[in-house]
């Protein structure tokens, strides 16, 4: 039981660059999350799901995509990075309302 | 969303028992009150969670008044590996249509040798 995964662990890019973040969850949890840390800073929520194909919308979207296409995996996108973007990014899942179990997270850097 | 007021930083000795408090004046009636440890360069980690009284678990007890306008998380005998910072959440995640959750700034909570 792996619990929360994330994938890859540290990424630089380039401004302008695409990537694509991996949160896979192996506790058959409907609710998942993508957060993002900014240094000395609490979490802030980017965006969301509810369930298997459904995504929504959290405190800081823009500039940021997702998709749950399977249940256990939630996929955060980003089509043009910008240096604004440099944070570390958390993925939690949760079975029920607010006991979430959260990732290693991911360090990003944008050049 | 309901927001939540926590001390930035606290301060305690190896062994003393510690209390952080989280105001949350606009708390809705299905909400419910929840903290978080996170250490450095780790994911945040479930503590505890309320919905009024008292709720003690093996690591900590939460204490909600009547009113539950704010709640008080109690750590018991810390340990210099209690350093962390503390998140106090407010809000019912999905039940039928979604509401967001909130991490504030946190209390950074340092134990002392």
């Amino acid at each position: 039981n792996a619990g929360v995964t994330q994938t890859p662990k540290f990424r630089v890019l380039k401004t302008g660059q695409s990537m694509t973040l991996l949160c896979a969850q192996d506790m058959n949890h409907e609710y998942m999350y993508w957060y993002r840390q900014d240094p000395g800073m609490g979490l802030r929520l980017i965006h969301y799901s509810v369930g298997e194909g459904t995504t929504a919308k959290g405190e800081v979207p823009d500039g940021y995509n997702v998709s749950r296409l399977k249940k256990q995996n939630f996929l955060l996108g980003l089509e043009s990075a910008a240096p604004s973007q440099t944070s570390v990014y958390f993925c939690a899942s949760a079975g029920r309302a607010d006991e979430q179990f959260f990732g290693p997270g991911t360090r990003l850097t944008v050049l | 969303l309901a927001k939540t007021t926590q001390p930035i930083s606290m301060d305690s000795y190896e062994g003393q028992e510690v209390n952080i408090t989280c105001s949350h004046n606009n708390i809705a009636t299905n909400d419910y009150i929840t903290w978080y440890q996170q250490f450095p360069s780790q994911g945040p980690r479930f503590i505890i969670q309320g919905y009024k009284t008292k709720v003690t678990n093996e690591v900590a007890s939460l204490f909600i008044p009547a009113d539950r306008k704010s709640s008080t998380l109690s750590l018991p005998r810390v340990s210099l590996s209690d350093t962390a910072v503390y998140y106090c959440l407010v809000g019912v995640a999905f039940s039928g249509s979604a509401r967001q959750l909130t991490f504030g700034s946190g209390t950074q909570l340092t134990v002392l040798p």
